[in-house]
């Protein structure tokens, strides 16, 4: 029982580059969420997926895109990539967004530098 | 929207000391979560508290959960090397997703 899964670890880009972080979990869970924390600082929602086929913006979702490919799978694309995006990602799951079956169980981050 | 407050942002102590981190948020919660980030680490989940005043305890931490449903606080005991990290509050509104707080930065001095 692996949680959750996150590729690549390590990544390093050039600005306008663009990548597809993966995330995937396999406790049967009906919600994702995809972070970025920069270093010193807190959790910054950027995407979340309450439901497969459903997703919608957070508090940061300016420059990237998601898909939630299915109950499994969500992924965030950073289309042109820029210094300001240099950060660590992570993607977390949760039984459901609803209340009390909201705890979020985290994949191990996507380090992120973009040159 | 709703906003979750974490003080203090960081906090030094002497291995032995007690650590105390304090969460407040703008509006009524339902639930309230705690977790542990180790350095270079993941969030990892602690514990939830639901009921007002409820008090939970793992150890030498206890976690409150106040009587309005507003704030939380988590309580470390004679604080161990092993206790160092970012522990975070995430509150649940009763319409909305959760907000997670800045995180408190403990650091313990051997």
């Amino acid at each position: 029982n692996a949680g959750v899964t996150q590729t690549p670890k390590f990544q390093v880009l050039k600005t306008g580059q663009s990548m597809t972080l993966q995330c995937a979990q396999d406790m049967n869970h009906n919600s994702m969420y995809w972070y970025r924390q920069d270093p010193g600082m807190g959790l910054r929602l950027i995407y979340y997926s309450a439901s497969e086929g459903t997703t919608d913006k957070g508090e940061v979702p300016n420059g990237y895109n998601v898909s939630r490919l299915n109950k499994r799978e969500f992924s965030l694309r950073l289309e042109s990539a820029a210094p300001s995006q240099t950060s660590v990602y992570f993607c977390a799951s949760s039984e459901d967004d609803r209340l009390a079956k909201n705890i979020q169980y985290f994949g191990a981050g996507t380090r992120l530098s973009v040159l | 929207g709703q906003q979750v407050m974490q003080i203090p942002q960081y906090q030094h102590v002497q291995e032995g000391e007690d650590f105390t981190t304090y969460c407040n948020s703008s509006t009524t919660l339902s639930n309230i979560q705690w977790y542990k980030q180790r350095p270079g680490g993941h969030p990892v989940f602690l514990i939830q508290l639901v009921k007002s005043g409820e008090v939970k305890k793992q150890k030498r931490l206890t976690f409150q959960f106040g009587e309005a449903k507003k704030n939380s606080s988590l309580h470390i005991t004679a604080t161990q090397t092993t206790d160092v990290g970012t522990y975070f509050c995430a509150g649940s509104p009763w319409a909305g997703k959760s907000t997670f707080g800045d995180g408190t930065t403990l650091t313990v001095k051997p």
